[in-house]
């Protein structure tokens, strides 16, 4: 059973092209919904936490928006430094339950 | 500020062998999570340990144990090694107290042969 699920799998965009990346989840006592992005090879970075509906969050060119069913994270005018797996986590009590990723390429 | 450092960095066994990893959170954080990452997959919770205690279990089975020390370092121990744990085994620490949000270590590569 899927608790989290995350599309595109692969999103490849060119520089300055703006998108948005989907993290649907289901679980019966959302505590948080956590966004990190994991660079090959390396452990996951911490991007933002969003606790309630209608939270947003942002830092640079990302924004994370959470309703109750799903979570966007928006990349305005990405640039290739940004291309890593973006990886969505909700809490359900204390368990953690991961995607499985969208692996964003920006070419120059 | 010190992050999250997990050693080894790499390990290899043969199937049937015992192993363990260790993790030292970082400054200030009193709770540690361990995860399984199989290749392009996302992160499996193994389980969590607040204060020495275990707070959270994922769907591993007893062999996969751990322990947490009062310096808030903590230990994943694997018993009977199969291949399908082969893996790269990530650690998290976070302060608690409502404070969530989970920092990860650099992880440690497990082959089992």
């Amino acid at each position: 059973e899927d608790q989290v699920t995350q599309s595109p799998e692969a999103l490849r965009l060119q520089e300055g092209e703006s998108s948005s990346l989907n993290c649907s989840y289901t679980v019966s006592g959302l505590r948080g919904l956590f966004w990190y992005r994991q660079d090959p090879g390396k452990g996951p970075e911490f991007l933002f936490t969003l606790y309630s509906a209608g939270e947003e969050k942002e830092k640079e060119r990302l924004k994370a928006t959470l309703t109750k069913k799903e979570s966007f994270l928006h990349i305005t005018a990405p640039k290739p430094e940004d291309s890593a797996t973006y990886l969505c986590a909700v809490q359900d009590f204390n368990k953690f339950y991961f995607g499985s990723g969208t692996k964003l390429n920006v070419k120059p | 500020e010190t992050g999250v450092t997990q050693s080894p960095t790499h390990l290899i066994k043969t199937r049937g062998q015992q192993v363990t990893l260790r993790c030292s959170s970082q400054s200030g954080h009193n709770t540690v999570s361990w995860y399984q990452q199989a290749l392009g997959q996302g992160p499996q919770f193994i389980f969590q340990y607040y204060r020495e205690e275990e707070n959270g279990r994922g769907n591993f089975p007893p062999r996969f144990s751990g322990l947490q020390f009062p310096n808030y370092s903590s230990e994943l121990n694997v018993n009977a090694l199969e291949l399908d744990d082969s893996a790269l085994y990530l650690c998290a620490s976070s302060a608690g107290q409502g404070r969530d949000e989970q920092f990860f270590g650099p992880g440690t590569r497990l082959t089992v042969l």
